[in-house]
């Protein structure tokens, strides 16, 4: 299963949009990438896959390079509800989409 | 509807004891997924379930962990003889099928082994 890279942590002014970037050189054609992220004291939650175009919805914004080697989470206007460990996940269709998650970047918005 | 819920929502033992953590999946869901997260740690790939079957074993960390499913829905995670290193969140997660497709996770279990 490919390994996913992510800065331990990042700050953002509230209200300001944010690009959380993640590492997957070794992603192999079938490979799908996931974000989700976990508030303190909860479960993960979806917010957003894709496989090789970019894709939008109504939490954020996935950018996909071109090589597929690494991705990028948008969130386009943080709020304060923001702040929490976004991780970067990568699965393999076909596999029963377990997941392996990295140790993510925890995301700090400043008031 | 009503999402993923876990019981008990903590759990303290003592080293050697027998645990069981129970996941009640969203109703509809086929595939169920068990995870685990140490202090500070990301979260750890055990097992999942597509139906009653699990595909793939091998992410559970010794032969004290095991785990089953029946009638599709409720799965039980069993921790034989209880280490201090497994103290940890148990997470699961279901979704519609063992697919690319989203994963609703559960509070989790803390499990605490003293």
């Amino acid at each position: 299963d490919a390994k996913t890279t992510q800065p331990n942590s990042m700050e953002s002014n509230e209200e300001e949009p944010v690009h959380l970037p993640c590492n997957h050189s070794t992603i192999s054609g079938t490979d799908y990438i996931h974000w989700y992220r976990q508030l303190p004291s909860q479960g993960p939650e979806y917010v957003i896959h894709g496989l090789t175009s970019n894709v939008n919805n109504r939490m954020a914004s996935l950018a996909i390079a071109e090589d597929r080697k690494s991705s990028t989470l948008i969130l386009h206007r943080a709020t304060l509800r923001d702040a929490a460990v976004y991780y970067c996940i990568i699965s393999t269709a076909g596999t029963g989409n377990q997941f392996y998650f990295g140790t993510g970047t925890s995301l700090t918005v400043i008031p | 509807g009503a999402g993923v819920s876990q019981s008990p929502s903590n759990k303290v033992t003592e080293k050697g004891k027998d645990v069981e953590l129970r996941c009640d999946p969203i109703s509809g869901h086929t595939a169920l997924y068990w995870y685990r997260q140490s202090l500070g740690q990301g979260l750890e790939f055990l097992i999942y379930f597509q139906g009653n079957s699990a595909p793939d074993k091998s992410g559970l960390p010794s032969d004290r962990f095991s785990a089953e499913r029946t009638g599709g829905s409720v799965s039980t995670l069993t921790i034989q003889r209880t280490q201090q290193e497994d103290s940890a969140v148990y997470l699961c997660a279901s979704s519609f099928y063992a697919g690319i497709n989203e994963q609703f996770f559960g509070p989790g279990t803390r499990l605490t082994v003293l």
